[in-house]
């Protein structure tokens, strides 16, 4: 089945700090998400970004479908931004995920 | 719509027991989904619901899983004879004509 890889898998950054995570997948896919999961573990949606550049706030993200990459830009981090975030892909009928990337942001 | 909304958010239960979770999806998505996730991974597919039929299981759904979505709204996912490994978080999610998922807070299972 399709592979999803995540890098970093762990980042600290001090307020203030940009910082991009990525997800490479291993196949073409029709669907692609990013998601923060919160401290009490719900999923919250990001982006749903199966190919170009979107923008909300302070964060974007853009996806190369043709070299199965997504990028998650986090700009001028805030202490809120921490918690885990995943990739998520779908080339079937089911979202496969990454293994996260663990933000901590210190003020 | 106040979206997908999971019950209960928190179980405990002894091993061996019979445990049941339920899942009502925004309202107008066809499809459903059920996910567990334990600490530090990623959540993992384990079947979903195109309407009321069951179109795939993953092969991580072992006999003492079952999940049902008898007239195509809510699903409930039940676990018999409870393991300690079957301790995580269970996910639900729902997608309508457009692939975007959306979750519910999840049901935190703990098995002891």
């Amino acid at each position: 089945g399709i592979q999803v890889e995540q890098s970093p898998p762990d980042l600290i950054l001090q307020e203030g700090a940009n910082s991009t995570l990525r997800c490479n997948f291993s196949d073409s896919v029709n669907n692609l998400q990013w998601f923060h999961q919160n401290p009490w573990g719900q999923l919250i949606n990001l982006f749903y970004i199966p190919s170009g550049t979107k923008q909300n706030g302070r964060l974007s993200a853009t996806t190369v479908a043709t070299e199965r990459y997504s990028l998650l830009y986090i700009s001028s981090s805030q202490t809120t931004d921490s918690g885990v975030y995943f990739c998520a892909v779908m080339n079937t009928d089911k979202l496969i995920f990454g293994t996260g990337t663990r933000l901590q942001v210190f003020p | 719509d106040t979206g997908v909304s999971q019950d209960p958010r928190h179980k405990i239960t002894k091993r061996g027991q019979n445990v049941t979770f339920r899942c009502d999806p925004i309202s107008e998505h066809n499809r459903l989904y059920w996910y567990r996730q334990t600490l530090g991974q990623g959540p993992e597919f384990l079947t979903y619901f195109q309407n009321e039929a069951q179109l795939e299981k993953s092969r991580l759904l072992s006999d003492r899983f079952s999940a049902e979505r008898p007239k195509g709204s809510f699903s409930t996912l039940e676990i018999q004879r409870t393991e300690q490994g079957d301790s995580a978080m269970y996910l639900c999610a729902s997608t309508g004509l457009i692939t975007e998922a959306f979750f519910g807070q999840g049901t935190r299972l703990t098995v002891v």
